[in-house]
C-alpha cells in the first residue's frame, strides 16, 4: 500500500517568514495530494490540494508542488502568521474511477512566533 | 450544514468497560470514515463506509472493536472492553462520491485508565 513521509516532524519560525513542509509517497498511482490543517481540539481541515496533471497551485500566502518523477510534493506558506500555527498533514492517493482513500503523513507542528 | 458531528468530544472509561463513540456525518455524503490519531502513529484509517456498507475494515486493530452504520445518518465505532493503549483521539470524516475532500468531525478524545 501507499507510504508517506512528511518532514519535518516541527517547524518554527517568526511572523512573516516563510515555511515549507515537505512529503514523499511511494505508490506512483497516487495522483491526488491534499493538505490538512489541523488546530488545537479540532478535526483536520482541508487547505488545498492539487493532481497529478499540474505542478503547482496557488491560493493566496500557501502554494503546493509536485514532482512525480521524485515522488514528492511540499507546503509553502509565505508571509507567515500567528493563526498559522497548527498541524499539517500531507496525504497521498490514488483517484481514480472508483474510491481511493487517503493515507497520511505523521505531520508537521508549525509554530509562528510573533 | 452542521458539518460532521461527533459525542460526546471527551469520554474517560475504566479499562474493560464498552464504549460507544458516535458519528452523524454530512447529509447527502455517501462515504464515512474512522480514524484513530496518536502521537505515535498518526493518523490511522480503522474503517470506512460506502451507502452504510462497510468496505475496508482492515484498519480495525483487534475483534475488540467493531463499527456499524445503521442508516445514512448515523454511526457508532464501539471497542470492548476497552483497554488503556486504546486512548486516543477518534475522528469521524465524510464524502460524497466525485469529490476528493474529507469533511472531519472534532473528534472524542478517548482516555482509558
Amino acid at each position: 500500500g501507499e507510504n508517506v513521509e512528511q518532514h519535518p516532524s516541527t517547524l518554527s519560525v517568526q511572523e512573516g517568514d516563510s515555511a515549507v513542509i515537505k512529503c514523499t509517497y511511494s505508490d506512483s498511482a497516487s495522483n491526488y495530494f491534499p493538505w490538512y490543517k489541523q488546530e488545537l481540539g479540532k478535526g483536520p481541515q482541508l487547505i488545498i490540494d492539487i493532481r497529478s496533471n499540474v505542478g503547482e497551485k496557488k491560493d493566496q500566502r500557501i502554494a503546493v508542488t509536485l514532482n512525480k518523477t521524485a515522488k514528492h510534493f511540499s507546503l509553502h506558506i509565505t508571509e507567515t502568521q500567528p493563526e498559522d500555527s497548527a498541524v499539517y498533514f500531507c496525504a497521498a492517493s490514488p483517484i481514480n474511477s472508483g474510491y481511493s482513500t487517503l493515507t497520511f503523513g505523521k505531520g508537521t507542528m508549525l509554530l509562528v512566533s510573533p | 450544514d452542521a458539518g460532521v458531528i461527533q459525542s460526546p468530544r471527551h469520554e474517560v472509561t475504566e479499562m474493560g468497560q464498552e464504549v460507544t463513540l458516535r458519528c452523524k456525518p454530512i447529509s447527502g455524503h455517501d462515504y464515512l470514515f474512522w480514524y484513530r490519531q496518536t502521537m505515535m502513529r498518526g493518523l490511522e484509517l480503522l474503517i470506512y463506509f460506502n451507502n452504510n456498507v462497510p468496505i475496508d475494515d482492515s484498519g480495525m486493530p483487534e475483534d475488540r472493536f467493531s463499527a456499524k452504520m445503521p442508516n445514512a445518518s448515523f454511526s457508532t465505532l464501539k471497542i470492548q472492553p476497552s483497554e488503556p493503549r486504546d486512548s486516543a483521539v477518534y475522528f469521524c470524516a465524510s464524502t460524497e462520491t466525485g469529490s476528493s475532500g474529507y469533511t472531519f468531525g472534532s473528534g472524542t478524545r478517548l482516555t482509558v485508565v
